[in-house]
């Protein structure tokens, strides 16, 4: 079974240009999560998708940056006009499902896999 | 939003010795408490996690516990061996998105 793929794992763009980062959940996960790491710093949620829905995209910059997940294919974030600051490693984790609230709290229905994340570089 | 605390920022322990990564959360909803670990340049990996019906959760050498009521919980690992250095990060969540604390060095000095 294989585990959270992500491609590319390393993107280099220059300021302007459009950067598309590619996450494929593993087989049977159907929730996906975009995290962001700056260096020496820890993840920040970005946003959360299930198949062809946005369920929360709270910690998404309102400019440049979108996220999809369509019915078939992996889930793409993509970023417009990069910047340097856009420069970062991007995360994606995949779950089977989403524990909200009233869960019972049992299984692991919460856990997280991640993949092993695009290091985007913006000259 | 919920906030998460994590201290220290870097932790040095010899071989052998035990090393102890707390946190502490902010939003009383929150219900899952996983711990990842990262190498350099690699992806973090889940160790052990809790949720907030248990309050305490082993694993050979790695343990979690759990305070509800004062909102925070803790890593302990025993018996450290240099195998076990890398960047230590808590998380909480309510179900959906993790929220991440800044991380913690653990470097353990053979």
């Amino acid at each position: 079974n294989a585990g959270v793929m992500q491609n590319p794992r390393h993107l280099v763009r220059r300021r302007g240009q459009e950067a598309r980062l590619r996450c494929s959940p593993m087989k049977g996960h159907s929730h996906v999560y975009w995290y962001r790491q700056l260096p020496e710093e820890g993840l920040k949620f970005m946003v959360y998708l299930q198949k062809e829905n946005i369920i929360d995209e709270s910690g998404m910059p309102k400019e440049r940056f979108s996220a999809e997940f369509p019915k078939e294919g992996p889930s793409i974030l993509r970023i417009q006009q990069v910047v340097r600051g856009d420069s970062a490693a991007y995360f994606c984790a995949s779950s089977p499902q989403s524990g909200g609230p009233g869960t019972s709290g049992t299984g692991s229905y919460n856990e997280q896999f991640f993949g092993p994340g695009t290091r985007l570089t913006v000259l | 939003g919920e906030n998460v605390e994590q201290h220290p920022s870097t932790l040095s322990v010899q071989e052998g010795d035990s090393a102890v990564i707390k946190c502490t959360y902010s939003d009383s909803a929150s219900n899952y408490f996983p711990w990842y670990k990262q190498e350099l340049g690699k992806r973090p990996q889940l160790i052990i996690d809790i949720r907030s019906n248990v309050g305490e959760k082993k694993d050979q050498r790695i343990a979690v516990t759990l305070n509800k009521t004062a909102k925070h919980f803790s890593l302990h690992i025993t018996e450290t061996q240099p195998e076990d250095s890398a960047v230590y990060f808590c998380a909480a969540s309510r179900g959906r998105a993790l929220t991440f604390g800044s991380g913690t060095r653990l470097q353990v000095q053979p």
